[in-house]
């Protein structure tokens, strides 16, 4: 069975820093990646999508890498701001035949001004 | 610009009590998701659907039915709704077919927050 795993599971930084949050799975027969972030109250608004042959995408200052073999990807946002202040939601798409994401717990990220 | 629409947003009810969730899509997308949002526990599937009329389980499917009777709306139901039931509701759909499934991107809904008394 598929496990993700996010660390931190908080992290406060102040504004203008740049900043990493990890995600971690357990099965490497992945589809694809997908990071998502979460605004309190509100869905889920997808950022980034590597599929399984890619090693990274980015989009704007957001940047977000996949090691298959290692079961790891990384995001890392770059000046921060307090727009981002939010929860980082890692997911990924696994399984023959189904189409089940697997949602890690989250990060929460406060950018302090 | 509407994408994927969750009926009601915010919903009481007491232990016993039945209810339907509603999602509807206006982007044609053949697959659709119900997840459940709990602290703690990240998003589970409940149930999905690949196409018109076809649902299937995913990892937390008892004490839920939908059905898929039109291609952009998947309803969730709950016939005797219980405490643990909880959460947050979350539809999603995508646009995916299996050749592309490494593109399969996933857009949610708002959120249905459901309290059960």
């Amino acid at each position: 069975k598929q496990e993700v795993t996010q660390i931190p599971a908080a992290l406060s930084v102040p504004e203008g820093e740049n900043l990493v949050l990890n995600c971690s799975f357990t099965d490497s027969a992945i589809y694809n990646l997908q990071w998502f972030r979460q605004d309190p109250g509100k869905g889920l608004t997808s950022l980034l999508l590597i599929q399984s042959s890619q090693r990274e995408q980015t989009s704007g200052r957001l940047n977000a890498s996949l090691d298959k073999s290692s079961g790891r990807s990384t995001l890392y946002i770059a000046a921060s701001q307090p727009g981002d202040s939010a929860t980082y939601l890692c997911a990924v798409l696994s399984g023959a035949g189904s189409y089940q994401l697997t949602f890690g717990k989250g990060t929460k990220l406060s950018v302090i001004p | 610009n509407a994408g994927v629409t969750q009926t009601p947003k915010f919903r009481v009810l007491k232990t016993g009590q039945s209810m339907t969730l509603l999602c509807a899509q206006d982007m044609n997308h053949e697959y659709m998701y119900w997840y459940r949002q709990d602290p703690g526990m990240g998003l589970r599937l409940i149930h999905y659907s690949v196409g018109e009329g076809t649902t299937a389980k995913g990892e937390v499917p008892d004490g839920y039915n939908v059905s898929r009777l039109k291609k952009q709306n998947f309803l969730l139901g709950l016939e005797s709704a219980a405490p643990s039931q909880t959460s947050v509701y979350f539809c999603a759909s995508s646009p995916t077919s299996f050749s592309i499934k490494a593109k399969n991107i996933q857009y949610f809904g708002a959120g249905t927050r459901l309290s059960v008394l």
